[in-house]
């Protein structure tokens, strides 16, 4: 079965520096979604992306996450002066069909910031 | 808000007992979801009931929704240890699905 691959599977950063997490979304999939799963908390959805733009982002998504789809595979999120409170989990999910259909995850990257 | 609230927050069961979760929600809905996260990884989707709908079965999962209430229940009939996660409700308004804190089941062999 197709899968939603993410990586890396953790990564630690220093404070105030740059990081980006990769997704491999479902090869037929169109509609992508970052989300943050902060230990123990539930998960919190950060954006959404069609069509090489992003049709919804949360308030938790502002001026320091971008996303981007370099190419026909991957998909980034990029957070660009990590803060202590970025350590959490990020997972990437992908959808073939817009309205609220089952999404597929990838089993997340832990983020650490140190 | 739209989000959903599971209850209860932890259920610990043996082997073979059946498993009920619950989630309220708040707002009017499209659609209710129901997913399950093991230990360290991402959600898997187990069922999605939509709003014009009040039963759904699938293998050992039966889904009930009552929207004039505005609550589901998750049921895991003969639970197995394997089934040791966290379940997790994502009501559907628009398209993004907004998760509760889930329900953290164990399930003892």
């Amino acid at each position: 079965e197709p899968e939603v691959t993410q990586t890396p599977s953790h990564q630690v950063t220093q404070m105030g520096q740059e990081v980006i997490l990769r997704c491999v979304p479902i090869s037929n999939h169109l509609y992508f979604y970052w989300y943050r799963q902060i230990l123990g908390q539930k998960v919190e959805f950060l954006v959404s992306f069609y069509n090489n733009e992003i049709s919804e982002k949360s308030e938790i998504f502002d001026d320091q996450f971008s996303v981007e789809r370099p190419d026909g595979s991957n998909f980034t999120l990029k957070i660009r002066s990590t803060k202590l409170e970025d350590s959490a989990m990020y997972f990437c999910a992908s959808s073939d069909v817009k309205g609220g259909q089952p999404q597929h995850f990838g089993d997340g990257t832990r983020l650490s910031i140190l | 808000s739209q989000q959903g609230e599971e209850d209860p927050q932890a259920l610990s069961i043996q082997e073979g007992e059946n498993a009920t979760m619950n989630c309220s929600y708040k707002t009017s809905i499209n659609n209710l979801q129901w997913y399950r996260q093991n230990s360290g990884r991402g959600l898997v989707h187990l069922i999605l009931i939509r709003s014009n709908e009040r039963e759904k079965h699938s293998g050992r999962l039966r889904v009930t929704l009552d929207t004039s209430k505005k609550s589901s229940s998750l049921l895991i009939t003969a639970s197995r240890a394997a089934d040791t996660a966290s379940y997790f409700c994502a009501t559907v308004g628009s398209y993004i699905p907004t998760f509760g804190r889930g329900t953290s089941l164990i399930v003892h062999p």
